[in-house]
This record gives structure tokens, C-alpha cells and sequence, in this order.
């Protein structure tokens, strides 16, 4: 079993659509919580990061950690053609962990 | 500007002819390291370094070599390439203080190099 799940999609959306993408992970350690954002033929960028359980807000994007479930999700509001790419969660324990990725496409 | 530089960008290169893909940053990052990304299987770190002079094995450290005998260039090196080792990858930096990611360090990656090996 990995480490950290993450269904690989693809998923497209409407515009204006809100989008849930979400990931699973088995080690019960990992405290911080990370969402990057992968462009087509460009190098990941943090999105958001969150430390322990709880909601963190930025923009249109919200970032949920779920502890007690190993779960953690990414919701992006008014989803946008611009939003369109593969997503990636990641986790640190020490070292850092990443999911698969999520490749979203937001359709005009 | 905040920049990780990989060269080559793309590479096609035949089994066994030793090539040495380039990472330079200009953000005096402590740590830097290697990943590959494969499809289905994410982001896999092959090396890290967390100083001049120390680096250390990650999760696919076989095939590749690392140096960092300055703090910004950490160049990989594939000895003898051969065609499992196709993949598009990509040096990451981080000011790093206690590992990847801990106190909303941000980690910094380049912008890919994609490398055949036929």
C-alpha cells in the first residue's frame, strides 16, 4: 500500500464548478499537509499548506485535513479555465511524500 | 528573481552514453534534491543534499549520481543510462530548516528536464 493515495483523475468541470480533490494516507505521523500545482511541461508550485487537522483559506482555494481519517482534500470555488492542471498533495514526516496527482481540466 | 535552472531541458541520449543534467539556484538554498516523475507513480526523490559536501540516497537512488561541491549547483549524473531511466525530472531547492516542506518553507522546483533513453 502507498504511502499516500491520490486518484489520478482525469477530471474536467464546468466552469464556475466546484472542485474536490482529495487524497488518503496511511501514516498517522505526518503533521504538515501540502497542495501543489503542476502546469503542462512546468515544474510544481505550492498552492497551499496547512500543519496538523483543521480548514486553511486562500482566495478561492481551501485546504481541510482530516486527522482522524488520513484524509485530506483541496476545494477550489468559481473553478476556472486557468485552474486546469494536475494537482498534487503532499505530506512530510521528516521527509516529503507526494501523492500521484490529480489532473483537473476546467472547460469554458 | 527566485529561479531553480535545469539544463538540458529535453534530452534524448542511447543506453550507456554518461550524461550529467545541470540544477543551479540563485536563492542560497541549503537543501536541494533530484525527482523523478513517472506516470502513475507521482513525484520520487532519487537524492537530496541538505549542505555543501553532504548529500544522501532517497527513495530511487540507483543509476544516478549526485555531487554538491557548491551550494548553488547540485548536478545529477546518469553513468550509464539506459532506458528505465526515461522519465522527466526535476531538481527542487528549499531553504530547509529541519527538512522538506517543515515550517512553510516553500520548496522550489525547476522546470523539468524531459530524458529519453533509446
Amino acid at each position: 500500500q502507498k504511502e499516500v493515495e491520490q486518484d489520478p483523475g482525469p477530471l474536467s468541470v464546468p466552469e464556475g464548478a466546484i472542485v474536490s480533490l482529495n487524497c488518503t494516507y496511511s501514516n498517522s505521523a505526518f503533521q504538515y499537509f501540502m497542495w501543489y500545482r503542476q502546469y503542462s511541461r512546468k515544474g510544481p508550485e505550492l498552492l497551499m499548506y496547512t500543519y496538523s487537522s483543521g480548514n486553511k483559506e486562500d482566495g478561492r482555494f481551501t485546504a481541510q485535513v482530516d486527522k482522524s481519517s488520513k484524509y485530506i482534500s483541496l476545494f477550489i470555488r468559481d473553478s476556472q479555465p486557468s485552474d486546469s492542471a494536475t494537482y498534487l498533495c503532499a505530506m512530510n514526516e521528516g521527509k516529503l511524500i507526494f501523492g500521484q496527482g490529480t489532473e483537473l481540466s476546467v472547460k469554458p | 528573481e527566485a529561479q531553480v535552472t535545469q539544463n538540458p531541458r529535453y534530452l534524448i541520449t542511447v543506453t550507456g552514453k554518461k550524461l550529467t543534467v545541470t540544477c543551479s539556484q540563485n536563492m542560497n538554498h541549503e537543501y536541494m534534491s533530484w525527482y523523478r516523475q513517472d506516470p502513475g507513480l507521482g513525484l520520487r526523490q532519487i537524492y537530496y543534499s541538505m549542505n555543501v559536501e553532504v548529500t544522501d540516497k532517497g527513495d530511487v537512488p540507483e543509476g544516478y549520481k549526485v555531487s554538491r561541491k557548491e551550494k548553488r549547483n547540485f548536478p545529477l549524473i546518469l553513468e550509464s543510462p539506459s532506458p528505465n531511466q526515461t522519465s522527466l525530472y526535476f531538481c527542487a531547492s528549499s531553504p530547509g530548516l529541519g527538512g522538506w516542506g517543515l515550517s512553510g518553507n516553500t520548496i522550489y522546483f525547476g522546470e523539468g528536464s524531459w530524458l529519453t533513453v533509446v
